[in-house]
C-alpha cells in the first residue's frame, strides 16, 4: 500500500499570503495519479487538483499542483477567507490511499 | 446538476448490520464507476470500496473485506453498502463518491451519512 505523508500537520497564514502544502508518497505514484481534496466543517471533500496539476472544474488559478513521482506539492497563491479548511491528498495509481490531512488555519 | 445523497446511516449495536444507499441524479449513472469512502469523527478520508459501472467488479480496503458488499441497481441510479459485523471502528460518516473515469479521483461527492456502531 501506497501511504502519503503530508506536512505540515497544521498551517497557520494570514489572507493574502502563499500556502504550500506537501504530500509524500512511499513510493513512485505512477502516472502522476495525485489528486488534492479541500474539506470545510461539516461539508464533503471538493476536487481541487487532478493528475498532480490539472484544475477541477471551477476551480479558482490561485489553486495550483505540482509535482512527480513521490514528493507532490498544493500551492496557493494568495489565500482567500474561503480557502482556509483542511487539504487531502490522495493517490489513485494503485487502489486508493489518502494523506492524513494538512489543516490550514488563520493566523 | 450531479447529486449524490446518501441515507440509510444510524446506531447500530456491535455486530449488527446497515445498508447505506446513494441516489445519484444530474447524470448517466449507469456509466459511472462509484465509490464509498467513510471519515471517521476527527479522522481523515478512508477509502472504502468501489464498483464499475456495471456492477461486475468490485474492490474492498482490506479493514472490510469479506464483511462489507458494494452494489448498484442501474434501474433505479443508485449504490448501496451492505455492513455486516459492524465494529466500533466502523463508526464514520461514509460519503459516496463518483469515480472521474475507471478507478481513478473523485469528481463529485455525496454529503455523507453518519453510521455509529455502538452499545
Amino acid at each position: 500500500e501506497i501511504v502519503l505523508t503530508q506536512s505540515p500537520g497544521t498551517l497557520s497564514l494570514s489572507p493574502g499570503e502563499r500556502a504550500t502544502l506537501s504530500c509524500r508518497a512511499s513510493q513512485s505514484v505512477s502516472s502522476s495519479y495525485l489528486a488534492w481534496y479541500q474539506q470545510k466543517p461539516g461539508q464533503a471533500p471538493r476536487l481541487l487538483i487532478y493528475g498532480a496539476s490539472s484544475r477541477a472544474t471551477g476551480i479558482p488559478d490561485r489553486f495550483s499542483g505540482s509535482g512527480s513521482g513521490t514528493d507532490f506539492t498544493l500551492t496557493i497563491s494568495r489565500l482567500e477567507p474561503e480557502d482556509f479548511a483542511v487539504y487531502y491528498c490522495q493517490q489513485y495509481g494503485s487502489s486508493h490511499t489518502f494523506g492524513q490531512g494538512t489543516k490550514l488555519e488563520i493566523k | 446538476e450531479v447529486q449524490l445523497v446518501e441515507s440509510g446511516g444510524g446506531l447500530v449495536q456491535p455486530g449488527g448490520s446497515l445498508r447505506l444507499s446513494c441516489a445519484a441524479s444530474g447524470f448517466t449513472f449507469s456509466s459511472y464507476w462509484m465509490h464509498w469512502v467513510r471519515q471517521a469523527p476527527g479522522k481523515g478520508l478512508v477509502w472504502v470500496s468501489r464498483i464499475n459501472s456495471d456492477g461486475s467488479s468490485t474492490s474492498y480496503a482490506d479493514s472490510v473485506k469479506g464483511r462489507f458488499t458494494i452494489s448498484r441497481d442501474n434501474a433505479k441510479n443508485t449504490l448501496y453498502l451492505q455492513m455486516n459485523s459492524l465494529r466500533a471502528e466502523d463508526t464514520a460518516v461514509y460519503y459516496c463518491a463518483r469515480d472521474d473515469w475507471n478507478d481513478l479521483f473523485f469528481d463529485y461527492w455525496g454529503q455523507g451519512t453518519l453510521v455509529t456502531v455502538s452499545s
